[in-house]
């Protein structure tokens, strides 16, 4: 089974900053990665699949990119309803395996 | 539109059995396959077992196997887990997520809004 280990596990920055979440895969695989948005009492919102294609709906702000092991999720210019936890997830083979998650927050 | 809306959650002695059920409606069930991932109180996602579009391929998470089963109905545009054995760790929010449609391989694009089950004597 493939683990997948995000780092930071949180981390807090100013409005307007850029942030960037690390996902890193225990084993290398094809381009089946995505990440999430988890908010408090709210169902996850899928942000972007395959490594970095923005799900409809998702504000630009959003990126993805990587291969291999090594994939990383950035929010240029977070803004105030960002706060969240993100989860990277492998989807491409079960156990389809999410990452423990990265809990973001304002300055 | 898409919808998933779970059912059956509740609270539970130790070592008894539950049923969730997830209704799906807004798209053609029988092409997609469908997952089960849960969050227990303050832990992350945990993805939990995942059943092919037909009902013939199913797969569960170590910790639940041979205590959980996956199955659907497609006639009913419905998605089971059955829970038996329950345990104090599988308390959780459980929800259902929509996932690859036939010859994809695709993320969870549509989610329940959960169904929470708590095991507690």
């Amino acid at each position: 089974d493939i683990q997948m280990t995000q780092s930071p596990s949180s981390l807090s920055a100013y409005v307007g900053d850029r942030v960037t979440i690390t996902c890193r895969a225990s084993q290398g695989f094809s381009n089946y990665l995505a990440w999430y948005q988890k908010k408090p009492g709210k169902v996850p919102k899928l942000l972007i699949y395959a490594i970095s294609t923005l799900q409809s709906g998702v504000p630009s702000r959003f990126s993805g990119s990587g291969s291999g092991t090594d994939f990383t999720l950035t929010i240029n210019s977070l803004q105030p309803e960002d706060v969240a936890i993100y989860y990277c997830q492998e989807y491409g083979t079960a156990p389809q395996t999410f990452g423990q998650g990265t809990k973001v927050e304002i300055k | 539109q898409v919808q998933l809306v779970e059912s059956g959650g509740g609270v539970v002695q130790p070592g008894r059995s539950l049923r969730l059920s997830c209704a799906a409606s807004g798209f053609t069930f029988s092409t997609y396959a469908m997952h089960w991932v849960r969050q227990a109180p303050d832990k992350g996602l945990e993805w939990v077992a995942v059943i092919s579009y037909h009902g013939k391929n199913k797969y569960v998470i170590d910790s639940v196997r041979g205590r959980f089963t996956i199955s659907r109905d497609n006639s009913q545009y419905t998605v089971y887990l059955d829970m038996n054995s329950l345990r104090s760790d599988d308390t959780a929010v459980y929800y259902c997520a929509r996932g690859d449609k036939v010859g994809s391989i695709s993320a969870f694009d549509f989610w329940g809004q959960g169904t929470t089950v708590t095991v507690s004597s």
